[in-house]
């Protein structure tokens, strides 16, 4: 079942723009994770940021988190060709071992 | 390690035949999931293993599949019979004991039934 929801669905930006995705969800969670799928790939972890967390840092990704209001964004910071993909967050809960995948966002970076 | 390694990469069957599919998850992880991804549906959970143990298979869509986990380092993913709607990226993936956490995504398998 998707519990996530990305938005936009598809995001087209030149090369050195910030991109920014977002992510809601429907239930309590543990964490949220994001993801990135080059096309033809299996996905790879980008980050985690945990529940008790507000945002996180790693390299020129941002990510938010809002409980309250129940969701998330990855900010990418001076895109690069290199970057373009699909990104996907998926939550995740202390009761149960699966993640609750969204249906991703696809990223054009235009050189 | 060199990762969840998932073989074929890629296979091309036709309708009616067994496909199998094979996955060795990143050595250590007690978890294993098992994948689908298409354009229409996305990412769907089909099954997942702790300690070689089928947990929830209630993603698995029909009696036609079936995956079992003989020991820790291997999985297989049978579709017999398989139907043109089973093409698809399969893949497999692992992850440690604490729930909710992080996976580790194998390339994948593309499936076409003809």
């Amino acid at each position: 079942s998707q519990q996530g929801e990305e938005d936009p669905q598809a995001l087209s930006i030149q090369e050195g723009e910030n991109a920014t995705m977002n992510c809601s969800y429907k239930t309590s969670i543990n964490n949220l994770q994001w993801y990135r799928q080059n096309s033809g790939r299996g996905l790879v972890h980008l980050i985690l940021i945990r529940s008790n967390e507000r945002e996180k840092h790693s390299g020129r990704l941002r990510v938010t988190l809002d409980t309250s209001k129940k969701s998330s964004s990855l900010l990418i910071t001076a895109s690069r060709a290199a970057d373009t993909a699909s990104y996907f967050c998926a939550t995740g809960q202390d009761s149960n071992y699966q993640l609750i995948w969204g249906a991703g966002t696809k990223l054009i970076i235009k050189p | 390690d060199a990762g969840v390694i998932q073989s074929p990469r890629h296979e091309v069957t036709e309708m009616g035949q067994e496909v199998t599919l094979r996955c060795k998850p990143i050595s250590g992880h007690d978890y294993l999931f098992w994948y689908r991804q298409t354009m229409m549906r996305g990412l769907e959970l089909l099954i997942y293993f702790n300690n070689n143990v089928p947990i929830d298979d209630s993603g698995m869509p029909e009696d036609r599949f079936s995956a079992k986990m003989p020991n820790a380092s291997f999985s297989t993913l049978k579709i017999q019979p398989s139907e043109p709607r089973d093409s698809a990226v399969y893949f497999c993936a692992s992850s440690l004991w604490r729930p909710g956490g992080e996976q580790f995504f194998g390339p994948g398998t593309r499936l076409t039934v003809l």
